[in-house]
């Protein structure tokens, strides 16, 4: 079946510092990569949606400039949190689409979770 | 826009018996309609999904979902509870565009299991 993988599982950094966080999908090209927070006990919050070759689009809300979203392969996603802060810390994951994926797209990664301190 | 409604945060049962989360959904366009299980500090694993075929959908683990479109519900059940399904459930919806279109998450359903 199909497999996201995402990397590192978890990661601490200092506050002011970068975190780079890498969403790849395995057996599959994936043509739409989703990436998602999480805050303890709570949903998914959709971050942003990014498309093979193309500009991310990010959701209301969401700074752009602070999560970089990269998708320059149909295998890789990169999500990097510029100047970390503590309230960045949270779980993030990753998903990955494609047309014709048996459960019409939908794979997610195992997610990281980030400690700014 | 579309949005998924969770009826309680936490659902507590006794091992052996039904298993009920209930999701509502609101929707302009016919929906896809999933439930997600996630485990602490793990990602998402899709239990089952609903496309438009039948309207009762069998997944994993012994879970089935209703898609009742004049309830707008899509309720998950399973006849008898085990220790392991102790987890955060999470029902979603998509509209019906293509592989690039969002998921929405629900607020989120914690099952415990009573021994």
């Amino acid at each position: 079946g199909a497999v996201v993988s995402q990397h590192p599982s978890w990661v601490i950094c200092k506050s002011g510092t970068s975190v780079k966080i890498e969403c790849r999908s395995l057996d599959f090209q994936a043509t739409t990569m989703f990436w998602y927070r999480q805050f303890p006990k709570q949903s998914l919050m959709l971050m942003a949606t990014s498309n093979e070759g193309s500009k991310a689009t990010y959701e209301q809300g969401v700074e752009k400039d602070k999560f970089l979203i990269n998708h320059a392969s149909l295998t890789l996603s990169t999500l990097t949190v510029t100047s970390a802060h503590p309230e960045d810390s949270s779980f993030y994951i990753c998903s990955a689409s494609a047309p014709g994926q048996g459960t019409y797209g939908y794979t997610f990664g195992s997610g990281t979770r980030l400690t700014v301190v | 826009a579309q949005s998924v409604t969770q009826l309680g945060s936490h659902v507590s049962v006794s091992e052996g018996a039904l298993v009920l989360l209930r999701c509502n959904y609101s929707s302009s366009v016919p929906p896809y309609l999933f439930w997600y299980v996630q485990y602490p500090n793990q990602g998402l694993q899709l239990l089952l999904k609903y496309t438009s075929a039948a309207t009762l959908v069998k997944g994993i683990n012994g879970f089935e979902a209703e898609f009742k479109k004049s309830e707008t519900s899509f309720h998950l059940t399973k006849p008898s509870a085990h220790m392991s399904d102790a987890a955060e459930y999470f029902c979603a919806v998509s509209d019906r565009g293509s592989s690039a279109s969002k998921i929405i998450f629900g607020s989120g359903t914690r099952l415990s299991i009573r021994p």
